[in-house]
């Protein structure tokens, strides 16, 4: 069974200090990897994803986030948080077949400090 | 930019009645999907929609149907409602079924069945 993994349920930073939100998933092949974030009251936008090729991807808002194979993580990471940032946070994966059913981790609650 | 309409936003049934969910994708978009957070929860995939047909099929109770229409609007059923529904239902769409399509969510219609 597929399964994807938010360690940290809540994360609490100072404006200004480095955030890295952990992310690993349980499937035997590389799938699709997604970052989302839902602000209260909001759908869920794509901040940004890894179908193939550079380990390292740049997204929305200053994120980035590195794929790494030998840990099946998918980490996210942004270099100075934003009081705006405050928001949660959900990994999810795609098998990569041609059905677009994500699976969801359960997500990281990220609150700012000012 | 237009993005996917959800109504109603919030609603309120009784145990044993009946929900209809109305899903409105982006322009152009042919295909949706319908996912379920439950409280603390992380998103759980329901069913998907490509050119009308079902294309893909999740965790979803007998007691639910759905469909996409004509127009591409979808539209969940959900009779028989029980306590345990209570949940966010989000919808998405993308441009083409697949992993490799993004899915833009809507904002989610918050159903609370008393």
């Amino acid at each position: 069974a597929q399964s994807v993994t938010q360690p940290d349920i809540h994360i609490t930073v100072s404006e200004g200090a480095s955030l890295e939100l952990r992310c690993n998933y349980s499937y035997g092949a590389t799938p699709y990897l997604f970052w989302y974030v839902q602000s209260p009251g909001q759908g869920l936008q794509l901040l940004l994803k890894y179908f193939s090729g550079d380990t390292l991807v740049q997204g929305i808002k200053g994120f980035e986030a590195e794929f790494k194979r030998s840990q099946s993580s998918f980490n996210l990471r942004k270099p100075s948080v934003h009081w705006s940032d405050a928001a949660e946070y959900f990994c999810a994966v795609n098998r990569g077949s041609t059905l677009g059913r994500l699976y969801f981790g359960r997500g990281t609650q990220l609150t700012v400090w000012p | 930019a237009a993005g996917v309409i959800q109504s109603p936003r919030h609603l309120i049934k009784e145990k044993r009645e009946t929900a209809t969910l109305k899903c409105y994708p982006i322009p152009r978009h042919d295909t949706v999907y319908w996912y379920q957070q439950g409280p603390g929860q992380d998103p759980q995939f329901l069913i998907s929609f490509y050119e009308k047909m079902q294309s893909d099929k999740g965790s979803i109770p007998d007691r639910f149907s759905a469909q996409q229409f004509s127009d591409y609007h979808s539209e969940l059923n959900m009779s028989s409602l029980e306590l345990g529904d209570s949940a966010l239902y989000f919808c998405a769409s993308s441009l083409e079924a697949g992993g490799d399509n993004e899915q833009f969510f809507g904002p989610g219609t918050r159903l609370t069945v008393l």
